[in-house]
């Protein structure tokens, strides 16, 4: 079965810009969560949606933002970019909301650099 | 302000030898913690976990040990292997609102284990 798939792969853009990555979950999974990995700071989370919904959401400002479709795939928004957005951002799929065991599975990332 | 922290951002091991990583975290409503690994250009991947009503968890080389009263918890993998070099997350969960769970993850520690 097909694991999580993130796009794209690498990004560069520009500060001020927008940017929407893309998750498409392992099938039947209906939970997306989605990370952002910086050096140093470990995994943060920023959102997660379930059925379309968002169920929890991070400390991070309102620039980020997210959506979840009928089919499960998520993406997810930065709007006016800063360098301090340079990070990998990770997404997770589980079969119900929330992550509490061995059936979250991450993507391999966007690795998403301002400039 | 991190609840969970994982004091060594890097650690050495010779093949054969016990590594042991370490983790400490703040809020004493976590209830469940996890281990990941995570190889570069990978996403993380689920490694062990253990819920607070036990101290101990073992899987094979990998055992967990939770001490409560510390708010401290440890992976040792025994004996290591130089497949075992990667990232090593710790994280815990928390009941949150509604039905959901969040992760809180550490900033890794970088295993390295020497042939």
């Amino acid at each position: 079965k097909a694991g999580v798939t993130q796009t794209p792969r690498y990004l560069i853009k520009t500060r001020g810009q927008q940017v929407t990555l893309s998750c498409s979950p392992i099938s039947g999974h209906r939970s997306v969560s989605w990370y952002q990995q910086t050096p140093g700071q470990g995994l943060q989370f920023l959102f997660e949606y379930f059925s379309e919904t968002q169920r929890n959401k991070g400390n991070f400002p309102g620039r980020f933002s997210g959506r979840q479709f009928s089919n499960s795939r998520s993406e997810m928004n930065v709007s006016t970019l800063e360098l301090g957005d340079s990070a990998l951002y990770l997404c997770a799929s589980s079969t119900g909301p929330g992550i509490m065991n061995t059936e979250a599975f991450f993507g391999q990332g966007t690795r998403l650099t301002v400039v | 302000d991190q609840q969970v922290k994982q004091n060594s951002p890097s650690l050495s091991v010779q093949e054969g030898r016990i590594s042991i990583l370490n983790c400490d975290y703040t809020n004493s409503m976590f209830d469940y913690f996890l281990w990941y690994k995570k190889y570069p250009a990978e996403g993380p991947t689920f490694l062990i976990s253990i819920s607070s009503i036990k101290d101990k968890n073992e899987d094979g080389r990998f055992t967990v040990f939770l001490n409560k009263s510390a708010k401290h918890l440890s992976l040792h993998i025994v004996p290591s292997q130089p497949g075992d070099s990667a990232v090593y997350f710790c994280a815990a969960s928390a009941y949150s609102s509604g039905s959901a769970r969040q992760l809180t993850f550490g900033s890794g520690t970088q295993l390295t284990v020497l042939p």
